[in-house]
């Protein structure tokens, strides 16, 4: 089982949409998760952290569930500006690396 | 402030011959991390540096090794290199365990 499992996509949303993408991780002892965004062929670049609490940036809105290993980006008012791979990363129990999804890729249409 | 700057940002090599990538870590920041990202897949962790000293390494066999500076600067250096190390390579820093941030990476394409 991989460490870190996503939905592949494509998601295709107009302009405007709402749109959740999901994520597990295998790892219960895992402790730190993020949201980051890849443009085609550019580096990844931090969207946010993940709380069990919850925690909303703008039209964005993550969250974690520790019992069921779950973890959810929610992007509300979809823009053109929002098309890229959203990839969830959590941290490598065992010391101090970062464990990468696969990514989700989303394409915004008008 | 510079974030993140690797160098160079593409590269093409031959089978067989070894290749350096470098890393300078934004401002403050003294941890490197490398990780390999093929295409089509999310990056996977190579090994990272704090104090000059490898802290942790993934799964990927001795040709690919680093080094960590003083300036807390780090290369990357694969030996005997194959097809299949063609991927973008990318560098992350972080000031102990706060978030990372990634350079812009290096794109080596191994003939």
């Amino acid at each position: 089982r991989k460490e870190v499992e996503q939905d592949p996509g494509p998601f295709n949303v107009p302009e405007g949409a709402t749109v959740a993408f999901n994520c597990t991780y295998s790892n219960s002892a895992s402790q730190s998760f993020f949201w980051y965004r890849q443009d085609c062929r550019k580096e990844p670049k931090l969207l946010m952290s993940v709380y069990s609490s919850g925690n909303e940036d703008g039209r964005f809105t993550a969250q974690l569930n520790r019992a069921s290993q779950y973890i959810s980006l929610l992007i509300r008012d979809s823009k053109l500006s929002d098309s890229a791979t959203y990839l969830c990363v959590v941290n490598k129990p065992s010391g101090y690396a970062l464990n990468f999804g696969k990514g989700t890729s989303l394409l915004v249409t008008p | 402030d510079a974030g993140v700057t690797q160098s160079p940002t593409h590269l093409i090599k031959t089978r067989g011959q070894q290749v350096t990538l470098r890393c300078s870590p934004k401002s403050g920041h003294d941890t490197v991390s490398w990780y390999q990202q093929a295409l089509g897949q999310g990056p996977q962790f190579i090994f990272q540096y704090y104090e000059e000293e490898e802290r942790q390494r993934g799964n990927f066999p001795d040709r690919f090794s680093g080094h960590q500076f003083p300036n807390y600067s780090s290369e990357l250096n694969v030996n005997a290199l194959l097809l299949g190390d063609s991927a973008l390579y990318l560098c992350a820093s972080s000031f102990s365990e706060t978030k990372a941030f990634f350079g812009q990476g290096t794109r080596l394409t191994v003939v």
